[in-house]
């Protein structure tokens, strides 16, 4: 049984295009995060949400968007999809513990 | 600012062998740091972590010692397999929140 899933795994897409990456978690826990891997490997933060509140937003464009229609699930939308997007997301949770379960990720490459 | 530093990209060990991952931290509020694993196309994994309180921490294989003076932590993996060929991440909760500030890796081989 997968205990955080993304979907798709991978998404090409165009320069101007909007996407969405869906994330489900089935562990039951209460904070969900999404972290991108650039080209150069480092893991960073953009959003977590803790009982559906946003509780972090890194200083990512706002044409990214977290949308949590419930506990189990963040979606990540991205609007105007530009070069600099391409990228892995990966989509992690977490319940009042230090540990994040993570996702397989999502390879996004903009064309 | 690079909160989380590991300096050794790569690291190539026989196996058999131990292996010794190391982590240098510039944050003397954290109070928490995790080991991840990550293999290509997949998610990190969630190895081992320690507590500030301690100075070390071991789960059958895997020992995370922590040098809070030097602000350094290590991961020693013994003896080390051909299936611990992987990237390794050390990790801290930034104060405050929960998300958490990664090293930028190691790629660690293990040669049969």
């Amino acid at each position: 049984d997968t205990a955080v899933s993304q979907t798709p795994k991978y998404l090409v897409t165009q320069m101007g295009n909007d996407k969405s990456i869906k994330c489900e978690q089935n562990l039951g826990h209460d904070t969900m995060y999404w972290y991108k891997q650039d080209s150069k490997k480092f893991l960073k933060i953009m959003f977590s949400y803790n009982n559906k509140e946003l509780i972090i937003n890194e200083t990512v464009p706002n044409r990214f968007s977290p949308k949590s229609p419930d506990k189990a699930h963040l979606n990540l939308h991205i609007n105007s999809l530009e070069l600099g997007d391409s990228a892995v997301y990966f989509c992690a949770s977490s319940q009042r513990t230090r540990e994040q379960y993570f996702g397989p990720g999502t390879r996004l490459t903009v064309t | 600012d690079q909160q989380v530093k590991q300096n050794s990209p790569s690291l190539s060990v026989q196996e058999g062998r131990i292996s010794i991952l190391n982590c240098d931290y510039t944050n003397s509020m954290f109070d928490y740091f995790l080991w991840y694993k990550k293999y290509p196309a997949e998610g990190p994994t969630f190895l081992i972590s320690i507590s500030s309180i301690k100075d070390k921490n071991e789960d059958g294989r895997f020992t995370v010692f922590l040098n809070k003076s030097a602000k350094h932590l290590s991961l020693h993996i013994v003896p080390s397999q051909p299936g611990d060929s992987a990237v390794y991440f050390c990790a801290a909760p930034r104060e405050g929140q929960g998300n958490l500030i990664f090293g930028k890796g190691t790629k660690l081989s293990v040669k049969p």
